[in-house]
């Protein structure tokens, strides 16, 4: 079956530490988004990556970075620059041409210890 | 950027229509009219979307007011597996990000 996962679904950051999150696709999209959501609110932008090597900071990059050294894999590091990690971080592939529907992975949520 | 305003929860009753309205009195030319759903702890699932005309497929009908300021997304028999929170969003046709407001809650009673 094709689609987007996840890992892990659950995450635990201790203070001062840097954690990846996973995020891989098989839909052989062009780009890939990560996204953050604080309880009760929408979405938000952290980055996104239309081509591999190539990736744009969204509305909130500060304090997380990524990587896009393959088509389907598009990991987020949240380092210890982001001082309110707490929050269900989204995962999401879309085609680039046309309307672009975007496609979620189940989220993984992160907790600081 | 073009923003959307939601109600923040509606209800209604089980096998009836749902009228889920969006005003986006800012909307440029090129955006889209996108509607997303999401169950708790899940992610957000696509319903529908459109640019100009009205919408149907086999989730949803979308209708878009004549002057693009609003639209409506209509469930036309509700079920209690509806029961989500429906984002209307607008696709920034200069970028293609999406831009997320906070949804409004649909509360389906059986």
């Amino acid at each position: 079956d094709g689609g987007i996962t996840q890992s892990p679904k659950y995450l635990f950051r201790k203070e001062g530490q840097n954690v990846t999150l996973s995020c891989e696709q098989n839909l052989n999209h062009d780009a890939m988004y990560w996204y953050r959501q604080d309880p009760g609110q929408g979405l938000r932008l952290i980055y996104y990556s239309q081509i591999v090597n190539d990736f744009q900071k969204g509305d909130i990059a500060e304090g997380y970075s990524v990587s896009r050294e393959k088509k389907e894999s598009f990991p987020l590091t949240v380092t210890s620059a982001q001082k309110n990690p707490t929050a269900f971080y989204l995962c999401a592939s879309s085609t680039l041409a046309g309307e672009e529907t975007q496609y979620f992975g189940p989220g993984t949520r992160l907790l600081v210890l | 950027d073009a923003k959307t305003t939601q109600p923040n929860s509606m209800e209604s009753n089980e096998e009836e229509p749902v009228h889920l309205p969006c005003n986006h009195s800012t909307i440029s030319g090129t955006d889209y009219i996108h509607w997303y759903r999401q169950l708790p702890s899940q992610g957000p699932e696509y319903v529908i979307h459109g640019l100009t005309s009205n919408v149907n497929n086999r989730m949803a009908s979308l209708a878009i007011a004549e002057d693009r300021k609003s639209s409506t997304l209509i469930l036309h028999r509700a079920t209690l597996r509806d029961a989500a929170v429906y984002y209307c969003i607008l696709r920034d046709g200069s970028n293609y990000q999406l831009i997320w407001g906070a949804g409004t809650k649909l509360i389906i009673k059986p």
